[in-house]
């Protein structure tokens, strides 16, 4: 399974855009990228996925670089409840071979002052 | 309101005894999973069911057990077997399970044997 690297913490302040980076270096051409987050004691909480295009959503948007080795997830203004684990993840679309299992990583614990 | 539910929030058992945490979605999806969480860690796949009467062991599988006699049930047992079952628990459906497609995942079930 192709790997992600994400740093292990990020900081931002309330009100401000943050940008979660993703290195995705040996991705396939049939690897979608999917972001989720984890709030504290709860279950992850899907975000946002894309192949090729940029994507954008009520959550969040997603901006993938040309050559597809990296990735990075935009809260366009950021709240409180944003605080998080943000995992990036790379799913095959051809994962139901293995059962679609998500392979979660350690992700970014972005954290948000006032 | 469509989504996954989990319950119990919390459970407590003695050693040697079996649990099962139930896990049941009305979101017509197919697929279903159930993946284990430990402390600071990513989570982790025990099981999957793509279909109804179809399931296949995940990355732990080793004392779990689970049954899938219905489209939105997908039952967890955690078996006398399993050497360190304290965890927290997540259930987690899909339409299908292929890349291109999310995960939504329930709230949890937090185990501790003692």
């Amino acid at each position: 399974d192709a790997k992600t690297t994400q740093p292990n913490s990020m900081e931002s302040n309330e009100e401000e855009p943050v940008h979660l980076p993703c290195n995705h270096s040996t991705i396939s051409g049939t690897d979608y990228i999917h972001w989720y987050r984890q709030l504290p004691s709860q279950g992850p909480e899907y975000v946002i996925h894309g192949l090729t295009s940029n994507v954008n959503n009520r959550m969040a948007s997603l901006a993938i670089a040309e050559d597809r080795k990296s990735s990075t997830l935009i809260l366009h203004r950021a709240t409180l409840r944003d605080a998080a684990v943000y995992y990036c993840i790379l799913r095959d679309v051809l994962a139901y071979n293995q059962g679609g299992k998500l392979i979660f990583g350690q992700g970014t614990e972005l954290s948000v002052k006032p | 309101d469509g989504g996954i539910t989990q319950s119990p929030k919390y459970l407590f058992r003695k050693e040697g005894q079996n649990v099962t945490l139930s896990c049941e979605q009305n979101l017509n999806h197919d697929a279903m999973y159930w993946y284990r969480q430990d402390p600071g860690q990513g989570l982790r796949l025990i099981y999957y069911s793509q279909i109804v009467n179809d399931f296949q062991k995940g990355d732990i599988a080793e004392g779990y057990s689970v049954s899938r006699e219905k489209k939105e049930s997908f039952p967890l047992t955690v078996t006398s077997a399993q050497k360190n079952p304290t965890a927290f628990y997540l259930c987690a459906s899909s339409f299908l399970a292929g890349g291109a497609y999310e995960q939504y995942f329930g709230p949890g079930t937090r185990l501790t044997v003692t």
